[in-house]
C-alpha cells in the first residue's frame, strides 16, 4: 500500500538558517503530494501541494518539488523564522483512494 | 462558519462508556474525512463520506467504530465500548470534492482521554 517517510525529528534550527525536511513516499500511479502544517495551539493546515511529477509547490517563503524519479518531496526554506516553528507533516493522495497518507511529522524548533 | 467545526473540543470519559464525536464541514463540501492521531503518531486515516455514495470504511480499526452522514452536512464518529488504546486526537476534514489533488481542510480536533 502508499506510504510516507519523513524525516524523524525533533528538529532545532537557529534563525535564518536553512531548512530541509525531507520526504519520501511509496506509491503505485501518480499520486498527489502535500505538505501540512501544524502551529502551535492550532489546526492542521495545507502549507502547498504538488500534482504531478517536475511541478513545485510554494508557500511563505518553503518550497518542495515532486520528484518522481526518487520519489521524494523534500520541504525547504532559505530562511527560517522563529513563527516557522510547528510541527511538519509530509501527506499523499492517490487517484481511487483519495484519502491522505501522512508521514509521522516533524518538530521544528527556530531558535532565534 | 468558514471552516470545518468539531465538537466538543476535549472529552474525558471512562472506559467503556460510548462517544459520540461531532464534525460540521465546510458549507458546500461534498467530501468528509475522519482521521485519528495518537500521540507522538502520524495520522491514520479511518472512513470518508462523498456525497451519497458508500462511505469507505476501511479504516475504521474495529467494529466499536461507527460513523454516519446526513446528505452533505453534520457527520458523527461514534466509539462504543472505549478502551484506552483510543485515547487520541480525532479529526475531520472536508474538501471540494473527492479528489487526489484536492486539499483538505481541517477542524481543531477533539481531544479523546479515555480513564
Amino acid at each position: 500500500g502508499d506510504s510516507v517517510t519523513q524525516m524523524e525529528g525533533p528538529v532545532t534550527l537557529s534563525e535564518e538558517a536553512f531548512l530541509t525536511i525531507n520526504c519520501t513516499y511509496t506509491a503505485t500511479g501518480y499520486p498527489s503530494l502535500f505538505w501540512y502544517v501544524q502551529y502551535p495551539g492550532e489546526g492542521l493546515q495545507l502549507l502547498l501541494k504538488a500534482t504531478k511529477a517536475d511541478d513545485k509547490g510554494s508557500n511563505k517563503g518553503f518550497e518542495a518539488t515532486y520528484r518522481k524519479e526518487t520519489t521524494s518531496f523534500h520541504l525547504e526554506k532559505g530562511s527560517v523564522q522563529v513563527s516557522d516553528s510547528a510541527v511538519y507533516f509530509c501527506a499523499l493522495s492517490n487517484f481511487g483512494n483519495e484519502k491522505l497518507t501522512f508521514g509521522t511529522g516533524t518538530r521544528l524548533t527556530i531558535i532565534p | 462558519g468558514a471552516g470545518v467545526s468539531q465538537s466538543p473540543s476535549n472529552k474525558v470519559t471512562e472506559k467503556g462508556k460510548d462517544v459520540e464525536l461531532r464534525c460540521d464541514p465546510i458549507s458546500g463540501h461534498t467530501a468528509l474525512y475522519w482521521y485519528r492521531q495518537r500521540l507522538g503518531q502520524g495520522l491514520e486515516f479511518l472512513i470518508y463520506f462523498q456525497g451519497n455514495s458508500a462511505p469507505d470504511k476501511s479504516g475504521l480499526p474495529s467494529d466499536r467504530f461507527s460513523a454516519e452522514r446526513t446528505g452533505e452536512s453534520v457527520s458523527t464518529l461514534t466509539i462504543q465500548r472505549t478502551q484506552q488504546e483510543d485515547s487520541a486526537v480525532y479529526l475531520c476534514a472536508s474538501s471540494l470534492v473527492v479528489g487526489a489533488d484536492q486539499p483538505q481542510h481541517f477542524g481543531d480536533g477533539t481531544r479523546l482521554s479515555i480513564l
